[in-house]
This record gives structure tokens, C-alpha cells and sequence, in this order.
């Protein structure tokens, strides 16, 4: 077990809708990442937060949000969904920028039919 | 310049044997190199990471090489057991400054089977 936490497990749900992924990171750990797992494009970096504030960005889309909030848990919210965003996303979390290891939660599987 | 290319896609080795992964990085600006394991249903787990002032560092059955001129690393896996069958992802981050550093660029992954 990692400490890190994500909800929900598994989330099913129509195109055009819009769903909410929350992560709660390790005690103690600052920085929360968000990746998405998808078997075409392999383990992707969506985006990065500090301490409430947004650190990087990756190839995440217009119809993707994040925010981190004071108690840092963060939720990745994902709107207008198309087929194409049916993915494994996962949050992972560290101590703080510069601080390398990651610890990756369960995921949270995502299906849009 | 921000790819990492891993290799083989899948690997197939008998137990006791010696599992080979290997990875390839553009960008000479990473700094961390890290290899995650990650089995069926679940989150990928640190198993061994590197910094490129070492050619080597080896944990228990698990040893990283290290060449940074060729831009390349490798995951040994010594005396493979049929527990280590699963995904193996290498990564590659750069921590020492910068808008972009921590996050991590994933290889393709390596499925490892090892049979009893």
C-alpha cells in the first residue's frame, strides 16, 4: 500500500458527460501528479501541483482540469467525454518539487461508453 | 527530446533466469531515473531508481546500469521468479530546476513472464 488514495475505483459513464477523480496523497507529501495509462499512448504525465499551486503541465487537454486544495487532496475533472478518454488514470504523490520518488495510488478506471 | 524508449515490449524468461530490460533517453537534462513494476489491477510501485553520478546500483535481485554517455539504462533482474511477472516501466524526470521537473516520462513498458 502506497498511502496514497484514489476514488472512485472504477467509473463508468456516456460520451458527453462530465466525472470527477479525487486523490488523496501520502501524509506528509506536497506535490500530487496525475498520469493517464491508455494501451496506445503508455503512462502519460497530465499535470503537476505544489502545495495548491499548478507546478507543471503535460499533454493534458482543454477538457481536462485539476486543482489541489488546502487540505492537498486534489481531483482531476474530466468533461465533455469522448471515447477516446477510456483510460487508467492515476494520481501520485511526493514530498515536494525536487524530492523524486513518486508513489503511485490504485487508479482509477475509467470507461465512457 | 523527451522520449524514453524501452525495450523489449515482452520478455518471456525461465525461473533462475536473468530478465534484460532496456531504455534509451533524448534529453541529457534528465536527472532521476526510476523503474517501476506494476502488476495487474494496480498503481505502478517504485522498484529501483539511479542518478546518473553512479554506473550502478544494485537492491537485493534488482540491479540498474547505468551508461550516460550512451543515454542508456538497463534493469537486471537476477534468479527471475515467477512473483516478478509483471509490467516493468523505466522513467525519467528531471529534478534540478526548472517548470518541468518531477514529473516523470514513461517507457512503453516490458511484460516479463516467467515461467516455473
Amino acid at each position: 500500500d502506497s498511502g496514497v488514495t484514489q476514488t472512485p475505483k472504477h467509473l463508468i459513464t456516456a460520451t458527453g458527460q462530465r466525472v470527477t477523480l479525487r486523490c488523496s496523497p501520502r501524509s506528509g507529501d506536497l506535490s500530487v501528479y496525475w498520469y493517464q495509462q491508455s494501451l496506445d499512448q503508455g503512462l502519460q504525465f497530465l499535470i503537476q501541483y505544489y502545495n495548491g499551486e499548478e507546478r507543471a503541465k503535460g499533454n493534458i487537454l482543454e477538457r481536462f482540469s485539476a486543482q489541489q486544495f488546502p487540505d492537498l487532496h486534489s481531483e482531476l475533472n474530466l468533461s465533455s467525454l469522448e471515447l477516446g478518454d477510456s483510460a487508467l488514470y492515476f494520481c501520485a504523490s511526493s514530498l515536494g518539487v525536487g524530492k523524486e520518488t513518486q508513489y503511485f495510488g490504485p487508479g482509477t478506471r475509467l470507461l465512457v461508453l | 527530446q523527451q522520449q524514453v524508449k524501452q525495450s523489449p515490449q515482452s520478455l518471456i524468461v525461465q525461473k533462475g533466469g536473468i530478465s534484460i530490460i532496456n531504455c534509451a533517453y533524448e534529453n541529457t537534462a534528465f536527472d532521476y531515473f526510476p523503474w517501476y513494476q506494476q502488476f495487474p489491477g494496480k498503481g505502478p510501485a517504485l522498484l529501483i531508481a539511479i542518478r546518473p553520478d553512479v554506473s550502478e546500483k544494485k537492491e537485493g535481485r534488482f540491479t540498474i546500469s547505468f551508461n550516460k554517455s550512451a543515454k542508456q539504462f538497463s534493469l537486471h533482474i537476477m534468479d527471475s521468479q515467477p512473483g516478478d511477472s509483471a509490467t516493468y516501466f523505466c522513467a525519467a524526470s528531471r529534478n534540478a530546476g526548472g517548470t518541468s521537473y518531477g514529473k516523470l516520462t514513461f517507457g512503453q513498458g516490458t511484460i516479463l513472464t516467467v515461467h516455473p
